[in-house]
């Protein structure tokens, strides 16, 4: 099972972009790259998903080198809503089928006026 | 489309009693995910269930277990509750599962065993 590491906090204020950058060296070919972010006391709510290079939605980017070790979600012009933990999760595809989310310890992103 | 819906949202138990947790996922799902969340190991898979059958297990002892009904409704039971599991249980749902699908989490229920 691919492993996920970010950075434990990051600051920001508000109208800045922020990228937060999550190393998954060990990534198996057929893993995709999800990022969830997750107020207190509510379950976590799906960003954004992509396997290389760039995606983009309404919310966010996501950029994905070719080596496919690293990943970095882009959150621009951020407000103080923004402001919850963010994981960046691998996708286990399992012998039997299904999928198992392997949650790192996220990134507490903080933004401030 | 309604979301998942988790009931109760909180519960007080007392040592080495049990508990059921029920889960609805979002209509036309089925796969049901459960997990646990707690400050000291963060979020951890339980195990997932599709067309109600275990399909996949954590690492969790036996104590915690759970079944999906034909509706695609998940319940989880914890028997012989310990301190240890004070947390907020989480159910996910998507389509059929897969590592492309996206699983969507219910609000949770916080359980506090005294």
């Amino acid at each position: 099972l691919a492993k996920t590491t970010q950075p434990i906090s990051m600051d920001s204020y508000e109208g800045q972009e922020v990228n937060i950058t999550c190393s998954h060296n060990n990534i198996a070919t057929n893993d995709y790259i999800t990022w969830y972010q997750q107020f207190p006391s509510q379950g976590p709510r799906f960003i954004i998903q992509g396997y290389k290079t760039k995606v983009t939605n309404e919310v966010a980017s996501l950029f994905i080198p070719a080596d496919r070790k690293s990943s970095t979600l882009s959150l621009p012009r951020v407000s103080l809503s923004d402001t919850a933990v963010y994981y960046c999760l691998v996708g286990s595809i399992l012998t039997g089928g299904g999928n198992k989310l392997t949650f790192g310890t996220g990134t507490q992103l903080k933004v401030e006026l | 489309k309604a979301g998942v819906t988790q009931t109760p949202r909180y519960l007080i138990k007392t040592r080495g009693q049990q508990v059921t947790l029920s889960c609805s996922p979002i209509s036309g799902h089925r796969s049901v995910s459960w997990y646990q969340q707690t400050p000291g190991q963060g979020l951890q898979f339980l195990f997932e269930y599709f067309s109600e059958t275990q399909r996949n297990k954590g690492n969790f002892p036996g104590r915690f277990s759970g079944r999906q009904f034909s509706n695609s409704r998940s319940e989880m039971n914890v028997s012989t509750l310990e301190l240890g599991d004070s947390a907020l249980y989480l159910c996910a749902s998507s389509l059929s599962g897969s590592s492309t699908d996206t699983q969507y989490f219910g609000p949770g229920t916080r359980l506090t065993v005294l």
